[in-house]
């Protein structure tokens, strides 16, 4: 059972919009930045979004990232098939002194 | 480019020993904070450790399940850092990754490819 815990898949259609989301704690999520990555099948994880909304150079202005008190979201617009991945979340947790990630989403475009 | 390649997994008994290489290249390796992370085939990611910047202390910090075990290392000579890994448990069983940055100020920002670790008898 993870500490930040993620839905275990989700799914779209190509072009639509799909939302992903991670539940927290007032230790981790609640009082630090969150951070998004995307691992392809068979591939090193890659950073999506940090400090909760930032997009670093070269990731498509599709993916956004928010957070509200304890939770936090990834949205992706306009799915595409190569978005088909495993995405989890990660934040410092004050309680455990280092950052914990999400148990992650398999997401599936159908 | 950004390159971080590691090395030196492979089998080995409970109750051993093994130690990872993190080679980077492509950036100012002496000013990153070094990370390792571990993915057991098929699951989640897990953080193991970290080494900051000697500019920012060079401070060591590691996950409970790994502490006292475990010692990361790093030669900024050689661009290198080093996870040294004793009395390995079956559970230690994962892909391990290295990755530079701050979880909390620009994330996990790059990431090597990884190095599989198998502790079986």
């Amino acid at each position: 059972q993870s500490v930040v815990p993620q839905p275990p898949s989700a799914s779209g259609t190509p072009g639509q919009r799909v939302t992903i989301s991670c539940s927290g704690s007032s230790s981790n999520i609640g009082s630090n930045y969150v951070s998004w990555y995307q691992q392809l099948p068979g591939t090193a994880p890659k950073l999506l979004i940090y400090r909760n909304n930032q997009r670093p150079s070269g990731v498509p202005d599709r993916f956004s990232g928010s957070k509200s008190d304890t939770s936090a979201s990834l949205a992706i617009s306009g799915l595409r098939s190569e978005d088909e991945a495993d995405y989890y979340c990660a934040a410092w947790d004050d309680r455990l002194s280092g950052p914990v990630f999400g148990g992650g989403t398999k997401l599936t475009v159908l | 480019e950004v390159l971080l390649a590691e090395s030196g997994g492979g089998l080995v008994k409970p109750g051993g020993s093994l130690r990872l290489s993190c080679a980077g290249s492509g950036f100012t390796f002496s000013n990153a904070w070094m990370n390792w992370v571990r993915q057991t085939p098929g699951k989640g990611l897990e953080w193991v450790g970290r080494i900051k910047s000697k500019p920012d202390g060079g401070t060591i910090d590691y996950a409970a399940p790994v502490k006292g075990r475990f010692t990361v290392s790093r030669d900024d000579l050689k661009n290198t850092v080093y996870l040294q890994m004793n009395s390995l448990r079956i559970e230690d069983t994962a892909f391990y990754y290295c990755a530079t940055g701050s979880i909390s100020i620009t994330g996990f920002d790059y990431w090597g490819q990884g190095t599989l670790v198998t502790v079986s008898s």
